[in-house]
């Protein structure tokens, strides 16, 4: 059974400063990992896909490695803001066809001035 | 992109009632969409998974009489939450991946259910 884990559960960081989110997952036949930002409240918003056949992708401020041998992938985010605010999710889909999410225990993060 | 409309975005009802929450997929056809439950602070659980004209398929531990599906158009699903009590609050969230896109998952903004 594929379990998904996200660390550090919590994080403060002053604004501006660039910031590492890990997510970690046991079974590396994946298909993609998604990662998500989640408003407290509200739905998900889709950030960065990454196919199992990638490395990494980059959107903006924003840039998502994958080690699929490792079952690790990072989400770094650079220079910080207060809008960054919000809970990030990790989500695996299995390989094989499998249409199943498995998500991450999330990471709060909040951006202080 | 792929926009999944949710609603209604909170709902407050009775212990005993019904409640029924639609997930609509505004711009993208989906054979299949994924519901989610979401207790406060913790990630999200999937309890099943809605086929276009067939019986959903539930997660382990889901019952089928009290969260009943509905997947009649590829558009919509509905999930009714049946003979509500107050352990059935909490947020629900829907998804569904379009196919012809980056095969991404798309969420709607979630259904906050609090049950009196």
């Amino acid at each position: 059974k594929q379990e998904v884990t996200q660390i550090p559960a919590a994080l403060s960081v002053p604004e501006g400063e660039n910031l590492v989110l890990n997510c970690s997952f046991t079974d590396s036949a994946i298909y993609n990992l998604q990662w998500f930002r989640q408003d407290p409240g509200k739905g998900l918003t889709s950030l960065l896909l990454i196919q199992s056949s990638q490395r990494e992708q980059t959107s903006g401020r924003l840039n998502a490695s994958l080690d699929k041998s490792s079952g690790r992938s990072t989400l770094y985010i650079a220079a910080s803001q207060p809008g960054d605010s919000a809970t990030y999710l990790c989500a695996v889909r299995r390989g094989g066809g499998g249409n199943k999410l498995t998500f991450g225990t999330g990471t709060q993060l909040k951006v202080e001035l | 992109g792929a926009v999944v409309s949710q609603h209604p975005s909170r709902v407050i009802c009775k212990s005993g009632t019904s409640v029924k929450i639609e997930c609509r997929s505004l711009d993208f056809q989906a054979t299949t969409m994924f519901w989610y439950r979401q207790f406060p602070k913790q990630s999200l659980m999937l309890m099943a998974t809605s086929n276009e004209g067939s019986k959903a398929t539930y997660e382990q531990g889901v019952e089928k009489d009290k969260f009943l599906i509905n997947h009649a158009s590829l558009t919509l699903s509905t999930l009714t939450v049946t003979s509500a009590h107050p352990e059935d609050s909490s947020f629900y969230i829907c998804s569904a991946r379009d196919r012809g896109g980056p095969y991404g998952y798309t969420f709607g903004s979630g259904t906050r259910l609090t049950v009196v």
